[in-house]
């Protein structure tokens, strides 16, 4: 299967820490990608690879990954963190790219 | 800096056609792959297709397989989608995305465009 999926929204307080996960057959093979998205705004790269970064991403941002789950973790959540995350990665095929379902991330 | 501008988007009857645009800046454009990624109002984001940074593997989503043509004008730094036999499922935002490497189906979608919305419909 080349579905990714995710839970639909989670909530946190502020300051806390909230792990979004994804899972997946094909993040057996592959590693995920997570995307930030605001409402009305293109989505923005937050972590890939095994636990990268992009510049200018905080470091309260990180990923992991186990078996067919792989996870984004928000360490000290803030308000402007609150947003739509999907996960990505490659299909069986390893060509093709898959979203996953979207999770709603509400900060309180 | 990168900046992907979009254009093209509009409204369209079923059936019809569309050509999408992406104009890249601030980057080597023959040096990545790109991508188009949709997304339907109030919906998820949908991989749509990409497209090698020298143009020669191109990789099409299910959806959209024998419909719709990703190509690239290296010497314009342009990223293209033309549309064909379009339905009303195909209403949607489009992104462009720039992919992190020449390869297209390796490497995540770093940049992105602000989108250009296609609406379906009589």
């Amino acid at each position: 299967s080349s579905e990714l999926t995710q839970d639909p929204a989670v909530s946190v307080a502020l300051g806390q820490t909230v792990r979004i996960t994804c899972q997946g057959d094909s993040l057996r093979s592959y590693y995920a990608s997570w995307y930030q998205q605001k409402p009305g705004q293109a989505p923005v790269l937050v972590v890939y690879g095994k636990n990268n970064r992009p510049s200018g991403i905080p470091d309260r941002f990180s990923g992991s990954s186990s078996g067919n789950t792989a996870s984004l973790t928000i360490t000290g959540a803030q308000a402007e963190d609150e947003a739509d995350y999907y996960c990505n990665s490659r299909d069986s095929s390893g060509n093709h790219r898959v979203f996953g379902t979207g999770t709603k991330v509400t900060v309180l | 800096e990168v900046q992907l501008l979009e254009s093209g988007g509009g409204l369209v009857q079923p059936g019809g056609s569309l050509r999408l645009s992406c104009a890249a800046s601030g980057i080597t454009f023959s040096s990545y792959a790109m991508s188009w990624v949709r997304q339907a109002p109030g919906k998820g984001l949908e991989w749509v297709s990409a497209i090698s940074g020298s143009g020669g593997n191109t990789f099409y989503a299910d959806s959209v397989k024998g419909r719709f043509t990703i190509s690239r004008d290296n010497s314009k730094n342009t990223l293209y989608l033309h549309m064909n036999s379009l339905r009303a499922e195909d209403t949607a935002v489009y992104y462009c995305a720039k992919v992190q490497t020449a390869a297209a189906g390796t490497g995540e979608l770093d940049y992105w465009g602000q989108g250009t919305l296609v609406t379906v419909s009589s």
